[in-house]
């Protein structure tokens, strides 16, 4: 089944302490990214990937660090989470294209205490 | 900076009725047109894109493109209960990131 991967789905973690939320996909797409979904800002995107070994800054990239060292994984890692990152994230992976559709992941839902 | 506006709603209609949903854009470059249904707590879903102007009809739906005033819409006919959701509107801008609309939530009433 061709599917988006989150891991975990919820965490709550104290501020301060490194997390890496993970995302697999098994579609070979190329392009791969993250946003959060924040009430009454909707979806915004942290950063995104086109490539292996190729990453680039979203909208609100502050706070947050990706890596793409293989096609199937973008892990979002935090390396001192705040409270004002407590979010929905979610994964999305596509081929690059014109007319091609964003496969989600299942959600992460973070609380930073 | 590329933007993408959707009235957040909620929109309300009886089942049964056709529900009308709006974004528009500001990027004239913007290519491709997407509509996605999410329910609360969960991951967006594709409902249908456009790229061309005029209208696309897949079942119940349809969305409408209009490039020369930046705007897209869906209409949703004899809307149901399950339709209830946000909608979101986004938008591709060359062949990479899509921007989201912060969507319209839809109730639909039996």
């Amino acid at each position: 089944e061709a599917q988006v991967t989150q891991n975990p789905r919820y965490l709550i973690t104290v501020t301060g302490k490194k997390l890496t939320v993970t995302c697999s996909q098994n579609m070979n797409h190329e392009y791969m990214s993250w946003y959060r979904q924040d009430p009454g800002l909707g979806l915004r995107q942290i950063y995104y990937s086109m490539n292996v070994e190729v990453t680039d800054k979203g909208d609100v990239p502050e706070g947050y660090k990706v890596s793409r060292k293989e096609k199937r994984n973008f892990p979002l890692i935090l390396e001192s989470p705040s409270p004002n990152q407590t979010s929905l994230y979610f994964c999305a992976s596509r081929i690059t294209g014109a007319n091609t559709e964003a496969f989600f992941g299942q959600g992460t839902r973070l609380t930073v205490v | 900076q590329k933007e993408v506006e959707q009235n957040s709603g909620p929109l309300s209609v009886p089942e049964g009725a056709i529900a009308s949903l709006n974004c528009t854009y500001s990027d004239r470059g913007s290519q491709s047109f997407f509509w996605y249904r999410q329910y609360s707590g969960k991951s967006p879903e594709l409902i249908m894109f456009i790229y061309s102007n005029g209208d696309k009809e897949d079942g119940r739906f349809t969305a409408q493109l209009n490039k020369a005033s930046q705007y897209v819409s869906l209409l949703i006919r004899d809307s149901q209960p399950s339709d209830s959701a946000t909608y979101l509107c986004a938008v591709l801008l060359g062949y990479s990131t899509l921007t989201f609309g912060k969507g319209t939530m839809l109730l639909v009433s039996p």
